[in-house]
């Protein structure tokens, strides 16, 4: 079974700051993703990657920007946070023919 | 929510009976995953589908991209089934799922 694994699980920021969000996937998928999940929006698409050194823009990037420093680690960076960036955020991982991704536990981000 | 539709919103069921999930596309899908997103939050692989059908234990699921739907049947619910179902449409370059709103199903004694 692939493993992914998000930290932190929980954070709490304040509006301003710099929040990093890490995921890490034992898979050796060369695709990574960062979803967020809303009341009322489902999980949405934030930012991809297709291998180190790719980011891509997903279907809501605006306020976000991302790493892929190696096969196995993916973040999510908000360089200046705000309380709509409140959320729970999913990092996921699958193969590069778009077979099944997999998901971590997710991280709850609040900004104060 | 509005490129991939479920239905119903919600659903009540008691133990040993039967539903069907559904699910509509207005893109191009071509490929479907279903997840059953338990209390805690975690989001359970349940199904990967290419178009055609597929069956776990008491769980089945369909996958029919000419008429751009799926459908994920439940049969003999039990407790443990209750969560929130997500089903996400693919599309070809691996360029991340789209969800729809979920269906939140409560099974009951």
């Amino acid at each position: 079974e692939a493993a992914v694994t998000q930290s932190p699980r929980n954070k709490v920021a304040v509006t301003g700051g710099k929040v990093t969000l890490s995921c890490n996937q034992t898979n050796n998928h060369n695709n990574m993703y960062w979803y967020r999940q809303d009341t009322g929006h489902g999980l949405r698409l934030i930012h991809y990657s297709y291998g180190a050194g790719s980011t891509e823009k997903g279907d809501i990037p605006d306020g976000y920007k991302a790493s892929r420093p190696s096969q196995e680690n993916f973040s999510l960076i908000l360089e200046l946070a705000t309380p709509s960036q409140t959320s729970v955020y999913f990092c996921a991982s699958g193969d590069r023919l778009g077979n099944t991704q997999y998901f971590g536990p997710g991280t709850r981000l609040l900004v104060l | 929510g509005d490129k991939v539709k479920q239905s119903p919103s919600a659903l009540s069921l008691q133990e040993g009976t039967n539903s069907a999930l559904r699910c509509n596309f207005s893109i191009a899908a071509t490929t479907v995953q279903w997840f059953l997103q338990n209390p805690r939050g975690s989001l359970i692989n349940l199904f990967y589908l290419v178009p055609g059908t597929k069956e776990n234990g008491r769980l089945k699921s369909a996958f029919d991209s000419k008429e751009s739907y799926s459908t994920l049947h439940i049969r003999d619910a039990q407790l443990e089934d209750s969560g929130t179902y997500f089903c996400a449409a693919g599309g070809n370059y691996a360029q991340g799922l789209t969800f729809g709103l979920g269906t939140r199903v409560s099974v009951f004694p």
